[in-house]
């Protein structure tokens, strides 16, 4: 099955600065990848999702980018503000069937 | 957008009781909903698919007795947690497949279950 393996497991910036996190997954024939954002005590939410015939998707100050060959494929936040911190999580997911597998989740904390 | 709702946001039941959480797709149909299992700085852990009109589907080591699933219709889906215990304390989180086929994951706001 598919291993989804994210890093890092925390990571602090400061205020305006960039953060980025990165995820690998194992199964080739994974091809939708989207990156979901909780809040304490909340349900995730997507933020941006990319598929794997893109290399690079952005919304304002988020980016994913996709490298398909080497497996890996990074959340990349811009000029962070303290309501950026949260905990992030990546997924991989085939084309076939609903699984979605999960990474471990990334801490950010944006510091003022 | 697509809204999937969940009920109760929080609930702290006595040992032995059952408890109900119930995840519904305000804005649209789904035929497909997912529960979870998020247990603290860690990652969601499916639980079962659950399906409308038919049984739900089970991940190995999840007692498909304990957790009972119904997807009685296109929007809404319910986990009971039967006889819950102070081990199944945690943080249930739904959701739901907005377009089938496509891929993209809607989830509820989570229901934080309390055993005494």
């Amino acid at each position: 099955g598919e291993n989804v393996e994210q890093h890092p497991s925390t990571l602090s910036v400061q205020e305006g600065d960039s953060a980025v996190i990165k995820c690998t997954y194992s199964d080739s024939a994974s091809n939708y990848f989207p990156w979901y954002k909780q809040e304490l005590g909340k349900g995730p939410q997507l933020i941006i999702d990319i598929r794997s015939n893109v290399g690079e998707k952005k919304d304002q100050r988020i980016a994913v980018t996709l490298n398909k060959t080497a497996k890996h494929f990074s959340l990349h936040i811009t000029e962070t503000q303290p309501e950026d911190s949260a905990v992030y999580f990546c997924a991989a997911s085939p084309n076939t069937g609903n699984q979605f597998y999960f990474g471990t989740g990334t801490s950010l904390t944006v510091i003022p | 957008g697509a809204v999937v709702s969940q009920h109760p946001s929080r609930v702290i039941c006595k040992s032995g009781t059952s408890v109900k959480i119930e995840c519904r797709s305000l804005d649209f149909q789904a035929t497909t909903m997912f529960w979870y299992r998020q247990f603290p700085k860690q990652s969601l852990m499916l639980m079962a698919t659950s399906n409308e009109g038919s049984k739900a589907t089970y991940e190995q080591g999840v007692e498909k007795d304990k957790f009972l699933i119904n997807h009685a219709s296109l929007t809404l889906s319910t986990l009971t947690v039967t006889s819950a215990h102070p081990e199944d304390s945690s943080f249930y989180i739904c959701s739901a497949e907005r377009d089938s086929g496509a891929n993209v994951l809607t989830f509820g706001a989570g229901s934080r279950l309390t055993v005494l």
